[in-house]
Parts: C-alpha cells; sequence; structure tokens
C-alpha cells in the first residue's frame, strides 16, 4: 500500500505564480523527503525534513511537516515552465527500509 | 561527481526469458535500494541493501526477483521466468547510509513481450 497521499493530484497555474502541494500519511516516520519527476523517469530530490524539524527552505522550496496531523507541504515560489513535472512525496517509516511514496502531483506551469 | 548510473536504459524481452539489471550507485554511498515504478503510480520499494547484505527485501513480489552486492558497490536485480506483469521502470537509489537522502538513477524501463 502507498502511505503516502499527494494533493491534489493535478495542478495547473500561470507561471509566476506560487504552487503547493500536500502530502499526508499514515504512520510514524524519520523523515519525509519530496522529489521531482519528469517525464515518468529518474527522481530529482528536493528536500528532506526529519520529523523533528518543522520547516525547511531550499532556493525556492519551503517545506513544512506536521507530525500532529501528519502531513506535509510543499510550496514552489515564483512557478516557471521548467517546474513543470510530477512531484512525489516519500516517507522514511520509523520500522521498514525503503522510502514509501504516493501517486504524486502533476505540475503544469502556463507560460 | 558521478551520479547513479543504471544499464541497460530499456530492456525488451519474450515472456519467461532471464533478465538481469545493473545498478552503479554514488562512490561511498552504503546504502542501496531497488524500486519498481508503473505507468502513473509511485516508485515501489523492492529491496535495500546496506554494504553487501540485504537487510530488508520485503518488497520483492515473489521468488522470481532477486538482487545481489557482492563487493558493496555494484547491484543487480535478476528477475526469472519474467512474466509481462514485470513490465515497469526498475529505478536503483544510493545514499550515505540508511536515513539519507536518496539519490536515484535513471532507470531501466523492462517491457516484457
Amino acid at each position: 500500500s502507498q502511505q503516502g497521499e499527494e494533493d491534489p493530484q493535478a495542478l495547473s497555474i500561470q507561471e509566476g505564480e506560487n504552487a503547493t502541494m500536500n502530502c499526508s500519511y499514515k504512520t510514524s516516520i524519520n523523515n519525509l523527503q519530496w522529489y521531482r519527476q519528469n517525464s515518468g523517469r529518474g527522481l530529482v530530490h528536493l528536500i528532506l525534513i526529519r520529523s523533528n524539524e518543522r520547516e525547511k527552505h531550499s532556493g525556492r522550496l519551503r517545506v513544512t511537516l506536521d507530525t500532529s496531523k501528519k502531513s506535509s507541504s510543499l510550496l514552489i515560489t515564483a512557478s516557471r515552465a521548467a517546474d513543470t513535472a510530477s512531484y512525489f512525496c516519500a516517507t522514511d517509516w520509523t520500522i521498514g527500509d525503503g522510502l514509501t511514496f504516493g501517486k504524486g502531483t502533476h505540475l503544469i506551469i502556463q507560460p | 561527481g558521478a551520479g547513479v548510473s543504471q544499464t541497460p536504459s530499456n530492456k525488451v524481452t519474450e515472456k519467461g526469458k532471464y533478465v538481469e539489471l545493473r545498478c552503479d550507485p554514488i562512490s561511498g554511498h552504503t546504502a542501496l535500494y531497488w524500486y519498481r515504478q508503473s505507468l502513473g503510480q509511485g516508485p515501489e520499494f523492492l529491496i535495500y541493501f546496506q554494504g553487501t547484505g540485504a537487510a530488508d527485501d520485503s518488497g520483492l513480489p515473489n521468488d522470481r526477483f532477486f538482487a545481489v552486492r557482492p563487493e558493496g558497490s555494484v547491484s543487480t536485480l535478476k528477475i526469472q521466468r519474467t512474466e509481462r506483469g514485470d513490465s515497469a521502470v526498475y529505478l536503483c537509489a544510493s545514499s550515505l547510509n540508511r536515513d539519507y537522502e536518496q539519490y536515484f538513477g535513471p532507470g531501466t524501463r523492462l517491457t516484457v513481450t
């Protein structure tokens, strides 16, 4: 089963706007990672946030984590056409190995 | 530095045949993972190596799947008696150690006809 669930499944915005994607999960985690994937191949690592952290930034990316609600969000500010991709959250459980991915959010940036 | 590499990039095989997929992790990464991704889905965990040993193979779907990492670097995923349902993109990832960022290779697209 897929523990992480991204929301929305698809998002289309105008270039320059901000994009927000959410992720919910079910069990305790060590960390949560966000990835980007273009054309169904090769995932690019964006940010890792640990269970004792609440917020992290990397360039135009901002990730929050709320362990009480078992949810995370990814904010991309000042979106660009090149940000068009699928975005996945992946949880690293406290028990077991390997990441558990959701189905992803397909983001389209309209020029 | 060099990222994770996987060969071949594409593999077409007939039902019932045996295939091997290779992964070269980032140098110095002790942890190596295999995942499988079907169209429209996120990757699904198959197996995790810490060094040479398979620390967790709970994601392997059945005994037709096997993976090795004999020297703690390169890993090979082996699939016996392939079935059409095995068609997917097989992704390899490595990380410095357990609980660190995982870096993915470009994947091998396996098609079983």
